[in-house]
């Protein structure tokens, strides 16, 4: 099975800036890559997928790039209602569809 | 507008059995392959089980296979998870997640459920 490895598992960051967020894949998952930002007592939500192209409706201070085994999530000017935690998740290769182990974005 | 809602959550206890649903509306449910995924208290997303637009392909992840069956009725839009011989490390929000599949874009989960909460306790 392929393992998904996210860092950092938690920052603090302030309205405005730059925050990143790293996921690594155990092999090579091509472009296949997703971000999902979940809100605490709600359901997930697709940000990204295929590594880079922005779901429907999705701010565009969200960016993702990366291939292989590295893939980055950018939100470039930090807004208010983006405190939450983003997961990335392994769509490469049949089930099991594994999640990195999420990265909670806090108020500094 | 897409719409998933899961139903049948509740407490239970270890070793009893439970059944979630999780009803499809807005969209043509036999089109798509459906998923649950699950979320343990202050916890990360666990992919649980797939299964495809026919049921032909069903799969699960190794912490529930052998208990949990995963089944669906497209002529009453609907999914569901049959899960036995619960465990209290089976606690969770259940989510329904339905899948989008492409060669281009890989699999990944396009519209979720709000969840329904499963307790495992005695």
């Amino acid at each position: 099975d392929i393992q998904m490895t996210q860092s950092p598992s938690s920052l603090s960051a302030s309205v405005g800036d730059r925050v990143t967020i790293t996921c690594r894949a155990s092999q090579s998952i091509s472009n296949f890559l997703n971000w999902y930002q979940q809100k605490p007592g709600k359901a997930p939500k697709v940000l990204i997928y295929a590594a880079s192209s922005l779901q429907s409706g999705v701010p565009s201070r969200f960016s993702g790039s990366g291939s292989g085994t590295d893939f980055t999530l950018i939100i470039s000017s930090l807004q208010p209602e983006d405190f939450a935690t983003y997961y990335c998740q392994q769509g490469y290769s049949s089930p099991p569809l594994t999640f990195g182990g999420g990265t909670k974005v806090e108020i500094k | 507008e897409v719409q998933l809602v899961e139903s049948g959550g509740g407490l239970v206890q270890p070793g009893g059995s439970l059944r979630l649903s999780c009803a499809a509306s807005g969209f043509t449910l036999r089109s798509y392959s459906m998923n649950w995924v699950r979320q343990a208290p202050g916890k990360g997303l666990e992919w649980v089980s797939y299964i495809s637009s026919t049921s032909r392909s069903i799969h699960y992840a190794d912490s529930v296979r052998g208990r949990f069956t995963i089944s669906r009725d497209n002529a009453k839009d609907s999914l569901y998870l049959q899960m036995n011989s619960l465990r209290v490390e089976d606690t969770a929000v259940y989510y329904c997640a339905r899948l989008q599949a492409a060669y281009s874009s890989g699999w990944y989960f396009d519209h979720w459920g709000q969840g329904a909460l499963v307790t495992v306790s005695s």
